[in-house]
């Protein structure tokens, strides 16, 4: 299967421990992106790459929150200090940057639960 | 700020009838794309159909379809003759045509009934 990964697929942790997920995204495409999803919620962008830049950040990545991508192959995510609402879905997407409308390949995310 | 709304937050439909699914959206621009995402239980959200808001034609994929009506900001997706794999959440999404930044509504979870 060449999808989008992610790992780990859950993660449980106690607040104010330091969380790193992973995404790894389809081999050709070279756009990826981070989101959040909380329960009963769409996900929310915070986040993308294209290549080993960081072009555009959402004000809701706080600075706690930093991405990663440093050969433009996969990313990392990590959380310092987590807190409880930082519980959520965290869902990976890539894409190919030479598509008109950039279709967003999404990986199976990684649920967080801090508790 | 752009925002989409999904106002039926659970539909349900008898397996083989319509569904029609609700989305509008909040925007000052003219030239954006609007999308419908899939999210299966459990499972990774794949994309549905897109309509450029500059084409006047509804999209359509096979049994899904669209009812884009950009004054009124509205893009509705109906299925044809729903099967049972069709149940899932949907999402519609919003991404202006320069931005990586794409909006998603809260979603609406879809129910077939056999």
């Amino acid at each position: 299967d060449t999808g989008v990964s992610q790992n780990p697929r859950h993660k449980i942790t106690k607040r104010g421990q330091n969380v790193t997920f992973r995404c790894d995204p389809i081999s050709e495409h070279n756009r990826l992106y981070w989101y959040r999803q909380t329960l009963g919620q769409g996900p929310e962008f915070l986040t993308y790459f294209q290549n080993e830049a960081q072009l555009e950040k959402s004000r809701l990545l706080s600075d706690r929150f930093s991405a990663e991508r440093p050969k433009g192959s996969f990313s990392t995510l990590e959380i310092q200090r987590t807190e409880q609402g930082d519980s959520a879905m965290y869902l990976c997407a890539s894409s190919l940057a030479d598509t008109k409308y950039l279709k967003q390949f999404f990986g199976p995310g990684t649920r967080l639960t801090v508790l | 700020a752009q925002t989409v709304t999904q106002s039926q937050p659970e539909m349900s439909v008898q397996e083989a009838e319509t569904v029609t699914l609700s989305c509008t959206y909040d925007t000052s621009e003219s030239d954006y794309y609007l999308f419908w995402y899939k999210q299966p239980p459990s499972r990774q959200m794949i994309l549905v159909i897109r309509q450029e808001a500059y084409k006047q034609q509804n999209a359509t994929e096979n049994r899904f379809s669209v009812n884009f009506q950009k004054a009124a900001k509205s893009f509705s997706l109906k299925i044809s003759d729903s099967q049972l794999g069709d149940a899932a959440m949907y999402f519609c999404a919003y991404r202006r045509t320069r931005s990586n930044d794409m909006r998603f509504g809260a979603g609406t979870r879809l129910t077939v009934k056999p």
